[in-house]
């Protein structure tokens, strides 16, 4: 069984950092590239980045390009979020979430169940 | 630029059917899409991939009662024998170049 699970969430203080992890079991890790989606409280799902499995291909939302950085650690079945100079508008839901494709996006097939960013001071 | 264009709610009785439509922007009427449902106060989960030629392909577990078909730029989800669980968001997904990703704004489905 796919599972996938977040952690790291936690409320921060605008300008300050903070990094997500994505556990990953249940599949082979490094045949799929992989992405993190976020939810801000009542709003829709919102595309953050995505990773290749080889890491040679990355990609962020205008939103958050220059601040955020997504990683992975095949070898741990593990992707990670860094993220920086975080802002308010950037309190959400944040869901790690398996691609079917290995080198280029398609579609999401397994979803975890999130971790929540706040961004207050 | 490619974008999905979802209404924002849709509404059906116990027992019925909906279709939901999502469309894609001038240019990319080819694309496969993606649909997610989210039911209240939970993640996301894959229901099904739509093509643009009307095939799909559903994800794991996902009951007979979805379905999947498309016309032109539109891509639909069907949902017969409408059950109080189906009252979700629903959202379309479609992908870009590379690495790229886009949802739709979703469609908040009521079950009357």
């Amino acid at each position: 069984e796919v599972q996938l699970v977040e952690s790291g969430g936690d409320l921060v203080q605008p300008g300050r950092s903070l990094r997500l992890s994505c556990a990953a079991s249940g599949f082979t890790f490094r045949d799929h590239v992989m992405h993190w989606v976020r939810q801000a409280p009542g709003k829709g799902l919102e595309w953050v980045s995505g990773i290749s499995w080889a890491s040679e291909t990355i990609d962020y939302a205008d939103s958050v390009k220059g601040r955020f950085t997504i990683s992975r650690d095949n070898a741990k079945s593990s992707l990670y979020l860094q993220m920086n100079s975080l802002r308010a508008e950037d309190t959400a839901f944040y869901y790690c979430a398996k691609d079917v494709g290995n080198t280029g996006a398609m579609y999401f097939d397994s979803w975890g169940r999130g971790t929540l960013v706040t961004v207050s001071s | 630029q490619l974008m999905l264009t979802q209404s924002p709610s849709a509404s059906a009785s116990l027992g019925a059917s909906v279709k939901l439509t999502c469309t894609l922007s001038s240019g990319h009427s080819n694309y496969a899409i993606a649909w997610h449902q989210q039911q209240p106060a939970k993640g996301p989960r894959l229901l099904m991939k739509v093509n643009s030629d009307g095939s799909h392909n559903k994800g794991d577990g996902i009951p007979d009662r979805f379905s999947g078909s498309s016309s032109g730029a539109e891509r639909y989800l069907t949902i017969s024998s409408l059950q109080s669980e189906d009252e979700a968001d629903y959202y379309c997904q479609t992908w870009g170049t590379g690495i790229h990703v886009v949802f739709g704004g979703g469609t908040k489905l009521t079950v009357l």
